[in-house]
């Protein structure tokens, strides 16, 4: 079965960092590409950044680049998105969204269950 | 970027209905749409993907169609789990702008 498990959400202060986990199981997570993808209290959902299967491309809505940065590691069957200079903007339930295999248009076909950030001083 | 809009925002419908929500981008994205629904408090789940391929194990009184710039998604019979809230999501090109959604309530 097809887990993908978010982890690492919490209360920090504007300014302040997060790194947030999601850890792939029941495939073989070092064939797929990932994204993270938020969703604001009451609001709507919004792409926030995608990397390749092997890392080697990353990509980052406007609203993140330059503070966020997306990773994995294949070894650990885990991906990772590093959160700096946070902003009460940011405040949301974040998701790990795995795309389909072989698809194009990068449709999410697995979606952990989310964890929430919230920047508040 | 791509803007994604969708109409109606929010509509109100009976088990039974023919629900159809449309999509609409700011410029042509071929067939790369997907669909998601999303219920309160869970994670979305993808529906249909290139505009018109149903994903394994969504019911088939959900289609979609469309290309280019206008898309739709329709439910022939509404049934009481489909209730929530639908998403659209471009997938041509990043950054894979989603619509406003749209929600779908009992009358």
């Amino acid at each position: 079965e097809v887990q993908l498990v978010e982890s690492g959400g919490g209360l920090v202060k504007p300014g302040g960092s997060l790194r947030l986990s999601c850890a792939g199981s029941g495939f073989t997570f070092s064939s797929y590409d990932f994204n993270w993808v938020r969703q604001a209290p009451g609001k709507g959902l919004e792409w926030v950044s995608s990397i390749s299967s092997t890392g080697g491309s990353l990509y980052y809505a406007n609203s993140v680049r330059g503070r966020f940065t997306i990773s994995r590691d294949n070894g650990k069957n885990s991906l990772y998105l590093h959160m700096n200079g946070l902003r009460a903007e940011d405040t949301a339930v974040y998701y790990c969204a795995r795309d389909a295999k072989a698809i194009i248009g990068t449709p999410h076909d697995y979606w952990g269950q989310g964890t929430l950030v919230t920047v508040s001083s | 970027d791509i803007q994604m809009t969708q109409s109606p925002s929010s509509l109100s419908a009976s088990v039974g209905d023919r629900v159809t929500i449309t999509c609409r981008a700011s410029q042509s994205i071929s067939s790369f749409l997907n669909w998601y629904q999303q219920k309160p408090g869970k994670a979305p789940n993808l529906l249909i993907y290139t505009a018109s391929t149903l994903q394994s194990g969504v019911p088939s009184r959900f289609s979609g169609g469309g290309s280019g710039t206008h898309f739709t998604l329709t439910i022939s019979s509404l049934q009481p789990e489909d209730f929530a809230t639908y998403y659209c999501q471009q997938g041509y090109t990043t950054p894979f702008t989603f619509g406003p959604g749209t929600k779908v309530d009992f009358k």
